[in-house]
């Protein structure tokens, strides 16, 4: 059964433009969750979808925003990009989204801004 | 709000020593629990959890883990390391509602091994 795959797997913008990150969970999983890992703040969760519909959404600006569509692939854009957005992006799927079915991580999508 | 401590950042132990990494979480009630290993530019891979039921809880790659509901803790052992094991560790919590969908991580331990 394939795995969490995330799209690129390396970007470099420039600050002050937007980025499109791609997350397609294991097939059947209707859950996607993004976090956000820097050396400086760890992991932090951004927000997470479920059947379309964000359900949960973590402590971050408006710049960052996401979306799910019909199959269950997650985008999350970041828009005006600011230096300190440089980081690894983590997706995350789950058959249900809550914890006793467990969530299986892709393996990031790393975001340079300079 | 809940939280996850893992009070040491770095640990070096030798190829074939036990291991015991530390995890501590505050939360009001019992929360679903899980240890992850991140291996350099990878993502999070998941070594074990714990719902309920029997509080020692075994994983992967010949990882265990205990739950200490007094001590609200959540240590991580192994009895023999492989120098395969280097790489960091994550405890994490996640709340056990129906739709809590988030999990709280520490902030990892590096582990290094040497032979």
């Amino acid at each position: 059964k394939a795995g969490v795959t995330q799209t690129p797997r390396y970007l470099i913008k420039t600050r002050g433009q937007q980025v499109t990150l791609s997350c397609s969970p294991i097939s059947g999983h209707r859950s996607v969750s993004w976090y956000q890992q820097t050396p400086g703040q760890g992991l932090q969760f951004l927000f997470e979808y479920f059947s379309e519909t964000q359900r949960n959404k973590g402590n971050f600006p408006g710049r960052f925003s996401g979306r799910q569509f019909s199959n269950s692939r997650s985008e999350m854009n970041v828009s005006t990009l600011e230096l300190g957005d440089s980081a690894l992006y983590l997706c995350a799927s789950s058959f249900s989204g809550t914890p006793p079915n467990g969530y299986t991580f892709g393996s990031g999508t790393r975001l340079t801004v300079v | 709000a809940q939280s996850v401590t893992q009070p040491d950042i770095h640990i070096t132990v030798s190829e074939g020593a036990s291991l015991e990494l530390r995890c501590n979480y505050s939360y009001g009630a019992t929360p679903y629990l899980f240890w992850y290993v991140q291996s350099p530019g990878q993502g999070l891979q998941l070594l074990l959890k714990y719902f309920s039921g029997d509080t020692l809880v075994q994983g992967i790659k010949g990882f265990e883990a205990e739950f200490k509901r007094s001590q609200s803790s959540f240590n991580l052992r192994k009895p023999s390391v492989h120098w395969s094991d280097a790489a960091e560790y994550f405890c994490a919590v996640g709340e056990p509602t129906g739709t809590a969908s988030k999990l709280t991580f520490g902030t990892g331990t590096r582990l290094q091994v040497t032979l």
